[in-house]
């Protein structure tokens, strides 16, 4: 079946702009993650969906992020006001979640590389 | 908090040569599951594997194998006769199941296979 789907592949955007990174998640994958990736900080956690719970956001940097998961599946990542510092591979996650998950894995996408001008 | 660290930051072998690579992980929880990712060129991460922390035994696919020994909180990966294929980044990473939010990551170690 189809993995995870991330989009755009590749985002260049001038400082200052707000961008928005799409993730579809595996069919019938209840928890979505986001990670970022970038130079000297290898890979780290951003947000965490599970179902209809408050999502886990203790990984985004600042108040400039912020994420939405609508009906359970598509996730948007919302970067306002880009920073240079912002410039990373963002990627996503997804796996079976819940009581039904005993094997915690997780399924990445190709991720998104943003650059910030 | 928990912690992964993969202490060497880049290998380079000739191609048929064994490598190891390393991982030590810090958590104060008992129930836990470890787990390497490959990560080649075109940058897509790739499952390799899954440990639960109450399973030590050693694991071998094909080429690859698992040593996982919670005495030394380590959990090191070893390609023999490796291949030009072979050349990636590889992640260790941990996740608590009692909470089975985030993966920690290592930083990663660059193989590189030559001929």
């Amino acid at each position: 079946g189809a993995g995870v789907s991330q989009s755009p592949s590749n985002k260049v955007t001038e400082k200052g702009k707000d961008v928005e990174l799409r993730c579809d998640p595996i069919s019938g994958h209840t928890a979505l993650y986001w990670y970022r990736q970038s130079l000297g900080q290898g890979l780290e956690f951003l947000i965490y969906f599970q179902g209809n719970s408050a999502p886990d956001k203790s990984g985004l940097p600042s108040d400039r992020f912020s994420a939405e998961r609508t009906g359970g599946s598509v996730s948007t990542l919302t970067i306002q006001r880009t920073q240079q510092e912002d410039s990373a591979v963002y990627l996503c996650a997804s796996s079976l979640g819940g009581l039904r998950d005993f094997s915690y894995e997780q399924y990445f996408g190709p991720g998104t590389r943003l650059t910030v001008t | 908090a928990q912690k992964v660290t993969q202490a060497q930051t880049e290998i380079s072998v000739v191609e048929k040569e064994d490598v190891t690579l390393d991982c030590v992980y810090e958590t104060r929880d008992t129930t836990y599951y470890l787990f390497w990712y490959k990560q080649p060129p075109s940058g897509e991460l790739v499952f390799l594997i899954r440990r639960n922390s109450f399973d030590e035994q050693n694991e071998i696919s094909g080429r690859y194998s698992w040593n996982f020994q919670k005495s030394t909180s380590s959990f090191n990966f070893t390609i023999t006769a490796s291949q030009v294929v072979d050349s990636a980044v590889y992640f260790c990473a941990l996740i608590l199941t009692g909470t089975a939010s985030k993966l920690t990551f290592g930083t990663g170690t660059r193989l590189q296979v030559t001929l």
